[in-house]
């Protein structure tokens, strides 16, 4: 069964420290969400790109986060400089062209910052 | 920004129980989500219910919506001790790029 791969699972870096996250979606998805979650909450989204093109990135915090997904498929998401508030569990999810209400989620990438 | 809520915020049941859980939202929906995450884990979606659509069955899980109190409830029936996860409800609008609006997720518990 096709599933979404993230990597690193685990991620411990001090503050004002660069991290980097990876995704590939289920192929031939052409939505991507990048989501953030702490701990006790639920997801919230830090952009989605529809193909290459970002169409909602309203709660990325553009002074410290940047996403991209150059060639519509796989996607990385940055943090530079990491702060002691960004430990989180960070979701990579995709969904369909057709019929694509449904979400498909990676296992996640949870960061530590110190 | 979360728009569901859930309550309980946490259940706690035995084995064989059923277990209920409601969801509230705000504003006009196109579709209701539910998603289970396990801990530490990414979501695992369940099962999803139109706006016109009233009830929907899926193995042991019921879900129900009531567009008129903008509220939903998830019944698992016959609790299993692996269904001790964390479970959110998501609403999607339409025209509005498939974006999910989630809430904050029950946390279940079933004891064996």
């Amino acid at each position: 069964e096709a599933e979404v791969a993230q990597s690193p699972r685990y991620k411990i870096t001090e503050k004002s420290q660069a991290v980097a996250f990876w995704c590939d979606p289920i192929s031939g998805h052409a939505t991507l969400y990048w989501y953030r979650q702490i701990l006790g909450q639920g997801p919230e989204l830090l952009v989605q790109f529809q193909d290459e093109s970002v169409v909602d990135d309203s709660q990325l915090p553009k002074d410290r986060f940047s996403a991209e997904r150059l060639k519509g498929v796989d996607s990385t998401l940055k943090i530079q400089p990491a702060e002691l508030g960004d430990s989180a569990m960070y979701l990579c999810a995709s969904s369909p062209r057709e019929a694509g209400e449904t979400q498909y989620f990676g296992p996640g990438t949870r960061l530590l910052v110190l | 920004s979360q728009q569901g809520e859930e309550d309980p915020q946490a259940l706690s049941i035995q084995e064989g129980e059923n277990a209920t859980m409601n969801c509230s939202y705000k504003t006009s929906i196109n579709n209701l989500q539910w998603y289970r995450q396990n801990s530490g884990r990414g979501l695992v979606h369940l099962i999803l219910i139109r706006s016109n659509e009233r009830e929907k069955h899926s193995g042991r899980l019921r879900v129900t919506l009531d567009t008129s109190k903008k509220s939903s409830s998830l019944l698992i029936t016959a609790s299993r001790a692996a269904d001790t996860a964390s479970y959110f409800c998501a609403t999607g609008n339409a025209g509005n790029n498939r974006k999910l609006i989630w809430g904050l997720g029950t946390s279940l518990a079933v004891n064996p």
